[in-house]
């Protein structure tokens, strides 16, 4: 099975900007592993942001945004809020089977 | 309004089996649906997923062992776990579609 990874841990600024990556072991993501991006808080419920590496939800802020950067599938937040601490999982597909990243613990300070 | 309530957790021993229920409300789990997991502390394991068309595939550390199914008329997504390991204790998820929905999750410990 692939292995998914992530940055363990980032640090933004109120107001900054940040991109967090998702690489995988296979070599280049494409938009052929459909990346999802899901947002966890304490207690919350999970949230996903990013579907098929570009697409948002009706309740994705427009803050957020996903690409294909450097052969990675990324989330860049622009303008990052307090709220926006959080672990955040990448997801990728490899012919059907999903496998997550490890998550980015991301600290807005 | 959309509604997943998952049931059928519990304590089972090694080598035991359960089956877990999703029960969906707001739309029909005939559409794309799907399993994931989280252990105490750890990060989100993707389980099994679920086409509208039928087709089913797993994660390579449940496939032989969980089967992913269905019952339209029930409006309810099942995952049947058997050959349980310890490894298999988690909070497990059923979601919709792109993940744009999740249960509430429900508590599966392996332990003897």
């Amino acid at each position: 099975q692939a292995v998914v990874t992530q940055e363990p841990s980032l640090i933004v600024s109120p107001g900054g900007t940040v991109t967090l990556t998702c690489g995988s072991s296979t070599g280049a993501v494409t938009n052929g592993h459909y990346p999802y991006w899901i947002q966890q808080k304490p207690g919350q419920a999970h949230r996903t942001l990013i579907y098929d590496t570009t697409s948002k939800h009706s309740w994705t802020p427009a803050r957020f945004s996903g690409s294909l950067i450097g052969g990675k599938a990324a989330l860049t937040l622009s303008g990052a809020q307090p709220e926006d601490e959080a672990e955040y999982f990448c997801l990728l597909y490899y012919s059907g089977v999903g496998v997550f990243g490890g998550g980015t613990k991301l600290t807005v300070l | 309004e959309v509604q997943l309530v998952e049931s059928g957790g519990g304590l089972v021993q090694p080598g035991g089996s359960l089956r877990l229920s999703c029960a969906a409300s707001g739309f029909s789990v005939s559409t794309l649906m799907k399993w994931a997991r989280q252990a105490p502390g750890k990060g989100l394991d993707w389980v099994s997923i679920i086409f509208d068309d039928g087709r089913t595939f797993y994660a390579d550390s449940v496939r032989g062992r969980f089967t992913i199914s269905r019952d339209n008329s029930r409006n309810t997504l099942y995952l049947q776990m058997t050959s349980l390991r310890s490894e298999d204790t988690a909070v497990y998820y059923c979601a919709r579609g792109h993940f744009a929905d999740w249960g509430q999750g429900i508590q599966v410990t392996v332990s003897s």
